[in-house]
């Protein structure tokens, strides 16, 4: 079957890194995806990999390995407004996502 | 820029009465649409998509019906809610199939008593 695995919360403080891993099994593999939530709101698309590395966007980065059907991602510079859930979610080789239950992030002062 | 809006926001609807949930999108031509439902602690469940006018894909069989009657319009139905159909509601956009990178609607919260 197919399925996302990922912590359910994770707390760091402001300021520091935090690394919120994602453990996948899909049929095939067209791609990693993560996307930020916060509460009551909509998901909003943070990232993308489909080939193994390192893919860094300003504080945020997203790294893949398809060996292992690994991901993560890590956050630098905690800010506040960082508190949300992050999804994780891989595309088959049918092109659907399938989604992780996603991690709530608790930013502390 | 392109836009999605989907309402109503909040909804409290009693068991085995109607549902209609709708979405529009603006902004860009012939988008793949798509209705998620989230339940609290699981990941978000694709219940319907469309890539075209009158073109929709059921991937899970239960109560819901999904339409698109023009390009950028996508309406969500039920004719009799249950019990198991509170949840969050999201309505998304992709300019194809291939892409995962979803554009989320605001989300409607249907409570069902």
């Amino acid at each position: 079957g197919q399925n996302i695995d990922q912590p359910t919360e994770m707390t760091a403080t402001e300021g520091a890194i935090v690394q919120i891993n994602c453990t996948y099994q899909t049929s095939g593999f067209n791609g990693l995806f993560w996307y930020q939530q916060h509460a009551g709101e909509a998901p909003t698309f943070l990232s993308y990999n489909v080939l193994d590395g390192l893919e860094e966007k300003g504080r945020f980065s997203s790294f893949l390995s398809r060996s292992k059907g690994y991901s993560y991602l890590l956050l630098k510079e905690l800010q506040m407004k960082d508190s949300a859930s992050y999804l994780c979610a891989g595309m088959d080789s049918n092109y659907q996502l399938i989604w992780g239950a996603g991690t709530k992030l608790i930013i502390k002062p | 820029s392109q836009t999605i809006h989907q309402w109503p926001a909040t909804l409290v609807q009693p068991v085995g009465s109607p549902l209609s949930l709708e979405c529009t999108v603006e902004g860009t031509s012939n988008p793949n649409l798509y209705w998620y439902r989230q339940a609290a602690g699981r990941g978000l469940q694709l219940l319907f998509y469309s890539v075209g006018i009158g073109q929709i894909s059921s991937e899970v069989p239960q109560n819901l019906s999904a339409s698109r009657p023009q390009d950028r319009q996508f309406i969500l139905s039920s004719k009799k809610l249950l019990l198991s159909d509170s949840g969050f509601y999201l309505c998304a956009w992709s300019t194809g199939r291939e892409t995962g990178e979803l554009f989320f609607g605001e989300g409607s919260r249907l409570t069902v008593l």
